[in-house]
């Protein structure tokens, strides 16, 4: 079975802080994405990755970076977080055709206070 | 613009009790679409997916319609169990540049015993 890990479920940050949210996949796909998801607006794409060290931006890119040194792992950061960054963030991965489907992680609530 | 858009935008029904989600899409040029699980606080699971040419795909329960001429879809669940509450999201995948997935709002089902 594929399996996406996030590596908090539960997050509580503080304005202005850092924060890094970890994805790793196990299956050797190459297309990897994080995408947030917040009531009445549906998944929102903010990066997504093809390829270790290849990024482009989703449409939600500002406030947010990414990193994909290994092509199992990419993470989000959140470089001072704000309040409006409070949102649940999902992490998939797929495998880098049209008909595959993406596999979803159990994704982190992250609240910024 | 691309946009995908679901109704009802929640539905509660009786367990044993048929009901049936809708999905609109204006996404051009269409590669296929997808219907996705989401139990609550986790991420979203693929129930089917379908392509220009096919019309109809069941998993189970669960029967997928597409009409690629309206752009209509629909997710009809079969006999509801109680584990059929979650929210459903309809995801339309285009051809156009390196990735795009658009994503519905989803419908909040939820079934009574």
């Amino acid at each position: 079975d594929v399996k996406v890990t996030q590596s908090s479920r539960y997050l509580v940050k503080r304005t202005g802080e850092k924060v890094f949210l970890e994805c790793v996949q196990d299956m050797d796909h190459e297309n990897m994405f994080w995408y947030r998801q917040d009531p009445g607006l549906g998944l929102r794409l903010i990066y997504f990755s093809y390829d270790v060290k290849m990024k482009e931006k989703g449409d939600i890119p500002e406030g947010y970076s990414v990193s994909r040194e290994k092509k199992e792992r990419f993470s989000l950061i959140l470089e001072s977080a704000s309040t409006n960054q409070t949102s649940m963030y999902l992490c998939a991965s797929s495998l880098d055709s049209p008909s595959y489907e993406q596999y979803f992680g159990p994704g982190t609530r992250l609240t910024v206070t | 613009k691309n946009q995908v858009e679901q109704s009802p935008q929640s539905l509660i029904i009786l367990e044993g009790k048929n009901c049936t989600l809708q999905c609109n899409y204006t996404v051009s040029p269409f590669s296929n679409l997808r219907w996705y699980k989401q139990d609550t606080g986790r991420g979203p699971v693929s129930l089917t997916i379908m392509t220009f040419s096919e019309n109809t795909k069941s998993n189970g329960r669960y029967t997928a319609t597409l009409d690629a001429d309206t752009k209509q879809s629909s997710l009809h669940i079969t006999a509801s169990q109680l584990s059929d509450s979650a929210s459903y999201i309809c995801v339309v995948r285009s051809t156009s540049g390196t990735y795009k997935y658009i994503f519905g709002t989803g419908t909040r089902l939820k079934v009574l015993a």
